[in-house]
């Protein structure tokens, strides 16, 4: 069965330092692949997706950025992280070779920015 | 654009009620549904998904009606138990596909 992997669980990070996420699937290959933010009591903003290695699609533009540098694995990065920034970050799989596929989350990292 | 709203905020049924969690869409063209359940400091979890050719569909306790005269979709959960007290979002694939709207979610809270 497929499974997927978000760390760390829990991140305390200072205004202005780096940031990298990284998220793992197992079980399957070729699989898109996404990043979303979720605020306190709001819904899902799309952050990234990627179809295969190397290609990212970007919604929002900010400070945030990322990268598929194997096909199962998936990173969240900025260079210097903003008061905003803080949330909950969601990756999450579906099966690549039809788009009416669910998709299924990790666990997230909870993020805060002090 | 293609938004997707959900009617109610909060909902809250007594154990053993069934519960209906009410979702719109306005892109008419939308043809795959999910519905996802999210606990407290959890990711969203799977439920049940319907596509666009189906008017119901049913699985363990809950099931999913789809309106496309009025672009409405809803999640009816059987018998709702303590453990179902939980976020529900509903979620409408883009027409430009891979991705997905979501709605911002109904609270159900479920008292003995």
């Amino acid at each position: 069965s497929q499974t997927i992997h978000q760390w760390p669980a829990t991140l305390v990070q200072p205004v202005g330092s780096p940031l990298s996420l990284e998220c793992t699937v197992e079980g399957t290959s070729n699989p898109n692949l996404y990043w979303y933010r979720q605020a306190a009591g709001r819904g899902l903003q799309l952050l990234f997706y990627s179809v295969g290695i190397g290609q990212i699609s970007s919604e929002v533009p900010q400070n945030l950025s990322a990268s598929r540098p194997q096909d199962r694995q998936f990173i969240l990065s900025s260079k210097k992280l903003l008061l905003s920034d803080s949330g909950f970050y969601l990756c999450a799989w579906a099966g690549g070779a039809f788009t009416d596929q669910p998709q299924h989350f990790g666990d997230g990292t909870r993020l805060s920015i002090l | 654009g293609e938004s997707v709203g959900l009617h109610l905020p909060t909902l809250s049924v007594q154990e053993g009620d069934n519960s209906i969690i009410n979702c719109a869409y306005s892109n008419s063209a939308s043809d795959y549904f999910i519905w996802y359940k999210q606990e407290s400091g959890k990711g969203p979890q799977f439920i049940i998904d319907i596509r666009s050719n189906m008017d119901k569909r049913q699985g363990q306790r809950v099931t999913v009606l789809l309106n496309k005269t009025v672009k409405h979709l809803s999640l009816q959960i059987a018998a709702t138990q303590p453990g179902d007290s939980a976020v529900y979002f509903c979620a409408v694939l883009r027409n430009s596909g891979y991705a997905l709207n979501f709605g911002k979610g109904t609270s159900l809270l479920v008292t003995p």
